[in-house]
Protein backbone atom coordinates (compact mmCIF):
# COMPACT_ATOMS: atom_id res chain seq x y z
CA UNK A 1 0.00 0.00 0.00
CA UNK A 2 1.49 3.38 -1.10
CA UNK A 3 1.79 5.96 1.54
CA UNK A 4 -0.23 8.94 1.77
CA UNK A 5 1.93 12.66 1.97
CA UNK A 6 0.45 15.84 2.87
CA UNK A 7 0.06 18.15 1.76
CA UNK A 8 0.91 17.66 -1.94
CA UNK A 9 2.25 20.88 -2.89
CA UNK A 10 3.30 23.84 -0.90
CA UNK A 11 4.72 27.32 -1.43
CA UNK A 12 7.23 28.73 0.68
CA UNK A 13 8.91 32.00 1.46
CA UNK A 14 13.06 32.07 2.16
CA UNK A 15 13.34 31.75 5.68
CA UNK A 16 10.03 30.08 6.34
CA UNK A 17 9.11 26.46 7.79
CA UNK A 18 7.44 23.30 6.59
CA UNK A 19 6.57 20.10 7.72
CA UNK A 20 5.45 17.53 5.23
CA UNK A 21 3.52 14.37 6.22
CA UNK A 22 3.93 10.72 5.48
CA UNK A 23 0.56 7.85 7.14
CA UNK A 24 0.79 4.15 5.84
CA UNK A 25 -1.87 1.58 6.81
CA UNK A 26 0.50 -0.61 7.41
CA UNK A 27 2.87 -1.46 9.98
CA UNK A 28 6.24 0.36 9.65
CA UNK A 29 10.28 -0.74 9.88
CA UNK A 30 11.52 1.78 8.49
CA UNK A 31 10.59 5.30 6.40
CA UNK A 32 13.01 7.18 3.85
CA UNK A 33 12.72 10.77 2.57
CA UNK A 34 13.92 11.58 -0.49
CA UNK A 35 14.15 15.05 -2.52
CA UNK A 36 14.21 15.09 -6.44
CA UNK A 37 14.76 18.16 -8.42
CA UNK A 38 13.43 18.52 -11.92
CA UNK A 39 15.23 16.45 -14.77
CA UNK A 40 17.07 14.89 -11.73
CA UNK A 41 17.11 11.28 -9.93
CA UNK A 42 15.99 11.44 -6.61
CA UNK A 43 18.41 12.27 -3.42
CA UNK A 44 18.55 10.50 -0.48
CA UNK A 45 17.82 12.70 3.02
CA UNK A 46 17.91 10.24 5.74
CA UNK A 47 16.33 6.96 6.68
CA UNK A 48 14.65 6.84 10.37
CA UNK A 49 13.95 3.03 11.46
CA UNK A 50 11.97 1.63 13.78
CA UNK A 51 13.29 2.19 17.46
CA UNK A 52 15.39 4.80 16.06
CA UNK A 53 16.40 8.51 17.11
CA UNK A 54 15.03 11.31 15.41
CA UNK A 55 17.14 12.17 12.42
CA UNK A 56 18.70 15.70 11.31
CA UNK A 57 20.83 17.19 8.86
CA UNK A 58 21.49 20.87 9.41
CA UNK A 59 18.06 22.66 9.21
CA UNK A 60 16.36 19.28 7.94
CA UNK A 61 15.31 16.96 10.31
CA UNK A 62 12.36 14.07 10.52
CA UNK A 63 10.69 12.09 12.64
CA UNK A 64 8.94 8.90 13.15
CA UNK A 65 5.89 7.80 14.88
CA UNK A 66 6.13 3.80 14.91
CA UNK A 67 2.45 3.74 17.05
CA UNK A 68 0.66 6.00 14.26
CA UNK A 69 2.84 4.66 11.06
CA UNK A 70 3.90 8.13 10.36
CA UNK A 71 6.73 10.36 9.68
CA UNK A 72 6.80 13.98 9.42
CA UNK A 73 10.00 15.96 7.39
CA UNK A 74 10.80 19.25 8.99
CA UNK A 75 12.22 22.26 6.95
CA UNK A 76 13.30 25.21 8.86
CA UNK A 77 14.43 28.45 7.66
CA UNK A 78 13.75 26.99 4.35
CA UNK A 79 16.38 27.91 1.43
CA UNK A 80 15.68 28.21 -2.20
CA UNK A 81 17.61 25.02 -3.02
CA UNK A 82 14.94 23.35 -0.89
CA UNK A 83 12.99 23.66 -3.77
CA UNK A 84 11.95 20.12 -5.43
CA UNK A 85 9.80 17.25 -4.70
CA UNK A 86 9.79 15.68 -1.53
CA UNK A 87 8.99 11.49 -1.38
CA UNK A 88 8.73 9.15 1.79
CA UNK A 89 9.81 5.70 1.27
CA UNK A 90 8.07 3.39 3.86
CA UNK A 91 9.37 -0.36 4.30
CA UNK A 92 8.58 -3.15 6.17
CA UNK A 93 10.60 -6.05 7.50
CA UNK A 94 14.30 -6.10 5.42
CA UNK A 95 14.29 -8.53 2.96
CA UNK A 96 10.58 -9.28 2.95
CA UNK A 97 8.92 -6.48 1.74
CA UNK A 98 9.97 -3.76 -0.90
CA UNK A 99 10.02 0.08 -0.35
CA UNK A 100 6.84 1.61 -1.32
CA UNK A 101 6.76 5.65 -2.09
CA UNK A 102 4.26 8.13 -1.77
CA UNK A 103 2.97 11.00 -4.56
CA UNK A 104 5.26 13.23 -3.12
CA UNK A 105 5.07 16.75 -1.81
CA UNK A 106 5.92 19.48 -4.17
CA UNK A 107 7.71 22.16 -2.45
CA UNK A 108 8.85 25.60 -4.08
CA UNK A 109 10.72 28.55 -2.15
CA UNK A 110 10.73 31.67 -3.83
CA UNK A 111 12.53 34.14 -2.59
CA UNK B 1 33.21 5.39 -6.71
CA UNK B 2 31.16 5.44 -9.58
CA UNK B 3 27.21 5.75 -9.08
CA UNK B 4 24.36 4.09 -10.49
CA UNK B 5 23.93 4.05 -14.26
CA UNK B 6 21.16 3.46 -16.81
CA UNK B 7 21.23 3.08 -20.58
CA UNK B 8 20.05 3.92 -22.46
CA UNK B 9 18.57 7.30 -21.45
CA UNK B 10 15.90 7.91 -23.72
CA UNK B 11 13.73 5.51 -25.92
CA UNK B 12 11.16 6.17 -28.40
CA UNK B 13 9.28 2.97 -29.06
CA UNK B 14 5.42 2.18 -30.81
CA UNK B 15 2.51 0.31 -29.33
CA UNK B 16 3.35 -3.23 -29.81
CA UNK B 17 7.07 -3.49 -29.32
CA UNK B 18 9.28 -4.46 -26.46
CA UNK B 19 12.38 -2.88 -24.97
CA UNK B 20 15.18 -3.74 -22.66
CA UNK B 21 16.31 -1.90 -20.38
CA UNK B 22 19.20 -1.50 -18.16
CA UNK B 23 21.08 -1.19 -15.04
CA UNK B 24 23.97 -0.97 -13.74
CA UNK B 25 24.37 -0.56 -9.39
CA UNK B 26 27.56 0.44 -7.51
CA UNK B 27 30.49 -1.54 -7.34
CA UNK B 28 29.69 -4.05 -3.71
CA UNK B 29 25.88 -3.31 -3.65
CA UNK B 30 23.54 -6.66 -4.38
CA UNK B 31 20.12 -5.36 -4.26
CA UNK B 32 18.41 -3.87 -7.23
CA UNK B 33 14.84 -1.58 -7.23
CA UNK B 34 13.05 -0.60 -10.28
CA UNK B 35 10.60 2.15 -10.58
CA UNK B 36 7.80 3.34 -12.98
CA UNK B 37 7.36 7.09 -12.17
CA UNK B 38 4.70 8.94 -13.85
CA UNK B 39 3.49 12.46 -13.26
CA UNK B 40 0.66 12.41 -10.44
CA UNK B 41 1.59 8.63 -9.26
CA UNK B 42 5.12 9.26 -7.76
CA UNK B 43 7.63 6.38 -7.60
CA UNK B 44 5.69 2.94 -8.55
CA UNK B 45 7.30 -0.19 -6.92
CA UNK B 46 8.33 -2.49 -10.14
CA UNK B 47 10.80 -5.39 -8.54
CA UNK B 48 13.53 -5.80 -6.92
CA UNK B 49 16.46 -8.35 -7.18
CA UNK B 50 18.96 -9.81 -4.89
CA UNK B 51 21.95 -11.98 -5.50
CA UNK B 52 20.23 -12.63 -9.01
CA UNK B 53 16.93 -13.34 -7.35
CA UNK B 54 13.92 -11.90 -7.31
CA UNK B 55 12.64 -10.69 -3.74
CA UNK B 56 9.75 -8.42 -4.33
CA UNK B 57 7.31 -7.69 -7.25
CA UNK B 58 5.00 -4.79 -7.33
CA UNK B 59 1.08 -5.06 -9.00
CA UNK B 60 2.33 -4.31 -12.74
CA UNK B 61 1.21 -7.47 -15.50
CA UNK B 62 3.40 -9.86 -16.43
CA UNK B 63 4.50 -7.56 -19.62
CA UNK B 64 7.07 -6.13 -17.47
CA UNK B 65 9.81 -8.61 -16.05
CA UNK B 66 13.66 -8.39 -15.13
CA UNK B 67 16.33 -9.92 -14.26
CA UNK B 68 20.15 -9.28 -12.26
CA UNK B 69 23.24 -11.06 -13.49
CA UNK B 70 25.61 -12.63 -11.35
CA UNK B 71 27.84 -8.98 -11.60
CA UNK B 72 24.38 -7.40 -9.83
CA UNK B 73 23.69 -5.78 -13.28
CA UNK B 74 19.74 -5.77 -14.14
CA UNK B 75 17.56 -5.71 -16.78
CA UNK B 76 13.71 -5.22 -17.21
CA UNK B 77 12.04 -6.01 -19.86
CA UNK B 78 8.40 -4.60 -21.47
CA UNK B 79 6.69 -6.49 -24.12
CA UNK B 80 3.83 -5.49 -25.88
CA UNK B 81 4.49 -1.78 -25.12
CA UNK B 82 1.15 0.18 -24.44
CA UNK B 83 0.83 4.15 -24.22
CA UNK B 84 0.59 4.26 -20.58
CA UNK B 85 3.82 2.52 -20.23
CA UNK B 86 5.67 6.12 -21.21
CA UNK B 87 6.86 7.19 -18.19
CA UNK B 88 10.58 7.36 -16.36
CA UNK B 89 12.23 4.19 -15.37
CA UNK B 90 14.21 4.39 -12.56
CA UNK B 91 16.66 1.70 -11.00
CA UNK B 92 18.37 2.00 -7.34
CA UNK B 93 20.62 -0.20 -5.82
CA UNK B 94 21.56 -0.61 -2.40
CA UNK B 95 24.30 -2.33 -0.45
CA UNK B 96 21.55 -5.24 1.09
CA UNK B 97 17.99 -4.73 1.99
CA UNK B 98 15.80 -2.11 -0.15
CA UNK B 99 13.58 -1.67 2.65
CA UNK B 100 16.38 -0.79 4.95
CA UNK B 101 19.13 0.33 3.48
CA UNK B 102 20.32 3.51 1.38
CA UNK B 103 18.95 4.01 -2.00
CA UNK B 104 21.28 5.58 -4.57
CA UNK B 105 19.30 6.19 -7.92
CA UNK B 106 20.17 6.00 -11.19
CA UNK B 107 19.89 9.12 -13.87
CA UNK B 108 16.83 6.87 -15.10
CA UNK B 109 15.54 6.13 -18.56
CA UNK B 110 12.87 8.28 -20.36
CA UNK B 111 10.65 5.64 -22.18
CA UNK B 112 8.07 7.18 -24.74
CA UNK B 113 5.29 4.76 -26.37
CA UNK B 114 3.82 6.64 -29.60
Amino acid sequence: QQPVQSPQAVILREGEDAVINCSSSKALYSVHWYRQKHGEAPVFLMILLKGGEQKGHEKISASFNEKKQQSSLYLTASQLSYSGTYFCGTGGLPGNTPLVFGKGTRLSVIA
Amino acid sequence: KAGVTQTPRYLIKTRGQQVTLSCSPISGHRSVSWYQQTPGQGLQFLFEYFSETQRNKGNFPGRFSGRQFSNSRSEMNVSTLELGDSALYLCASTVGSGSTDTQYFGPGTRLTVL
